[in-house]
């Protein structure tokens, strides 16, 4: 069964360090997402994006942040310059078409900001 | 604005007991409800939805949730849980078209023994 893969599985950083993490959407989907989940939190919403572009974000996601999908797979979450509050679980989603398709989660990137 | 609620942060039942976890949801708007499960060291798992229809939705591995528009729950129940049953539950909510799942809290499910 296909499925959403994420890499790297564990990233520490320091503070105020670019890092980039990166989601192999399934192959014949279309609407992307990211969500994050800090520990103990609940699970929050970052970012969609269809078509090429950013098609709704949230508060979290600020000018620190951005979104893209350099080729035909990947789809990629930077953080430009990291703070400690940055540390959490980052989730890749995928789905295909609008409406009631569900959201594939990928397995996640832990992030640690030092 | 959509919110989830799931009062219990964590849930501890003996094997082979049945369970129930509360999900309870606002919305101004027709909604499609999730349930997403996440064993220890993975990542979110869909376990069951709701979209429209019956009321009452299964997963393959006997679990159940039951959709009451009246009260706004989407609570999730197993009549026997077993130990390989232990981790976070996730009760998630969106409405139509291609918006982002807004999630509870996440109720920690613990079977022992």
């Amino acid at each position: 069964e296909p499925e959403v893969t994420q890499t790297p599985s564990h990233q520490v950083t320091q503070m105020g360090q670019e890092v980039i993490l990166r989601c192999v959407p399934i192959s014949n989907h279309l609407y992307f997402y990211w969500y994050r989940q800090i520990l103990g939190q609940k699970v929050e919403f970052l970012v969609s994006f269809y078509n090429n572009e950013i098609s709704e974000k949230s508060e979290i996601f600020d000018d620190q942040f951005s979104v893209e999908r350099p080729d035909g797979s990947n789809f990629t979450l930077k953080i430009r310059s990291t703070k400690l509050e940055d540390s959490a679980m980052y989730f890749c989603a995928s789905n295909k078409d609008r409406g009631t398709d569900t959201q594939y989660f990928g397995p996640g990137t832990r992030l640690t900001v030092l | 604005a959509q919110s989830v609620t799931q009062l219990d942060s964590q849930v501890p039942v003996f094997e082979e007991a049945p369970v129930e976890l509360r999900c309870n949801y606002s919305s101004s708007v027709s909604v499609y409800l999730f349930w997403y499960v996440q064993y220890p060291n993975q990542g979110l798992q869909l376990l069951l939805k709701y979209l429209s229809g019956s009321t009452l939705v299964e997963s393959i591995n006997g679990f159940e949730a039951e959709f009451n528009k009246s009260q706004t729950s989407f609570h999730l129940r197993k009549p026997s849980v077993h130990i390989s049953d232990t981790a976070e539950y996730f009760c998630a909510v969106r409405n139509s078209g291609n918006t982002p799942l807004v999630f509870g809290k996440g109720t920690r499910l613990s079977v022992i023994a």
